[in-house]
This record gives structure tokens, sequence and C-alpha cells, in this order.
């Protein structure tokens, strides 16, 4: 089966700062999304990330905050910007169309963010 | 829009014992699909089982299975013989457009010895 890795696996950064995450797929896939979990909290989707052009938001997520690249079929990165304690949250990357029933969304493991 | 509705915060199961994990759903879809995830404490999120609208017979997964009753717009997980491992939360989801996925508000599940 495919492997999602994720980097870094955890990070305590301080306000103000950025960090970028990274989420590499040891093959194709069709669609790469990164969600947001905040303590205690369900699953948020912040963006679609699309090939080659602009992801897609959802409601209550901007580009200035969450820019996202995705360069090619198997990479993607998060970028978190001008960090604030509110943005401590588990980060993860998944990716559609890997073996399995169809729309079945595979998870990295997700990176731990604190922000102080 | 699609809603999970997850209505147990937590449950708790005696080591070999079976659990039932509890989710009802809305949509307005005629084909769609039904996901369980587990996340241990690590954070991980592992895909265990996925129920089809018009499949005919229940999904099962091993120790999962799920009962699901369409009319009623239920898909309860049942994991059967209980094991250590098995404490995590557990979160249903239903793919929305574009492949989106929205999940329940998980359930806390802790396995005791």
């Amino acid at each position: 089966s495919a492997v999602i890795s994720q980097k870094p696996s955890r990070d305590i950064c301080q306000r103000g700062t950025s960090l970028t995450i990274q989420c590499q797929v040891d093959s194709q896939v069709t669609m790469m999304f990164w969600y947001r979990q905040q303590p205690g909290q369900s699953l948020t989707l912040i963006a679609t990330a699309n090939q080659g052009s602009e992801a897609t938001y959802e409601s209550g997520f901007v580009i200035d905050k969450f820019p996202i690249s995705r360069p090619n079929l198997t990479f993607s990165t998060l970028t978190v910007s001008n960090m604030s304690p509110e943005d401590s949250s588990i980060y993860l990357c998944s990716v559609v169309g890997l073996a399995g029933p169809p729309e079945t969304q595979y998870f990295g493991p997700g990176t731990r963010l604190l922000v102080l | 829009a699609q809603k999970i509705t997850q209505t147990q915060p937590g449950m708790f199961v005696q080591e070999k014992e079976a659990v039932t994990l509890d989710c009802t759903y809305d949509t307005s879809d005629q084909s769609y699909g039904l996901f369980w995830y587990k996340q241990p404490s690590s954070g991980e999120m592992i895909f265990l089982i996925y129920q089809g609208s018009y499949d005919e017979q229940n999904a099962t997964e091993g120790r999962y299975s799920l009962n699901f009753q369409k009319a009623r717009k239920s898909a309860n997980l049942v994991i059967s013989a209980s094991q250590l491992g098995d404490s995590a939360m557990y979160f249903c989801a239903l793919p929305s457009y574009g492949n989106k996925l929205v999940f329940g508000a998980g359930t806390i599940l802790r396995v005791k010895s």
C-alpha cells in the first residue's frame, strides 16, 4: 500500500512566525487535501490542493494565512503564516486515488503544532 | 448540505466484548458512501470501513462491521471482541462535493481490561 509522510511530525513555534508542512506520497494521486484538528475537536477541511493551480479554500480559511502549493501529483505543502496560539492544532494531509473504495481518503500521520 | 451526528462523546467497553458506536447522517444525495476512521492518541487517521448506500449487504472488515439502516440514515460501527488497542477516537464521515469529507464530532472509546 502507498505511504504518506508528513514533515515535521511536530513542532513548537513562536507566535508571529511561519511553519511549512510537507506532505509526500509515494505514488501519484488525483486529489490532496489539508485538514486542521484543533484540540478536542473534529477535523475541519482547510483546502483542496490543486496540482498546478491555486488551492481551493473552505469558508473561513484564506490563502494569506494558509498558502498551499502542489507542484506535482505526489507532493504538497501547507504553510501556517503569522502564527498565533489559536493555530495550535494537528494538521493532516489526505489523498484520494489510492486503492480502496471510491472517494476513500487516506491520511498522513499528521503534524502536531504548538504555538507559544 | 451533508451532516454527520455522533451522539456519544465517550464509550467504555470491557475487553473482549462488543461495542456499537452510533452515527446518523443527513444527505440529499441518492448515491453516497459512509466512512469510519480511527484516530489513536498518536493522531493519525486510519481508514477502517466503507459502506456504499446501494450495497446490498452491511460492510464487514475483520472485527469491524457496519449496522447500516438506510431508511433511518444510520451507519453504526460495531467492533467485536474489543482489544486494548481499540482505545481511540472514532469518526464517521460522509463525502461532500469535490470529494471532501464531512466528519462527525467523534466518539472516544476506552477499552477496559
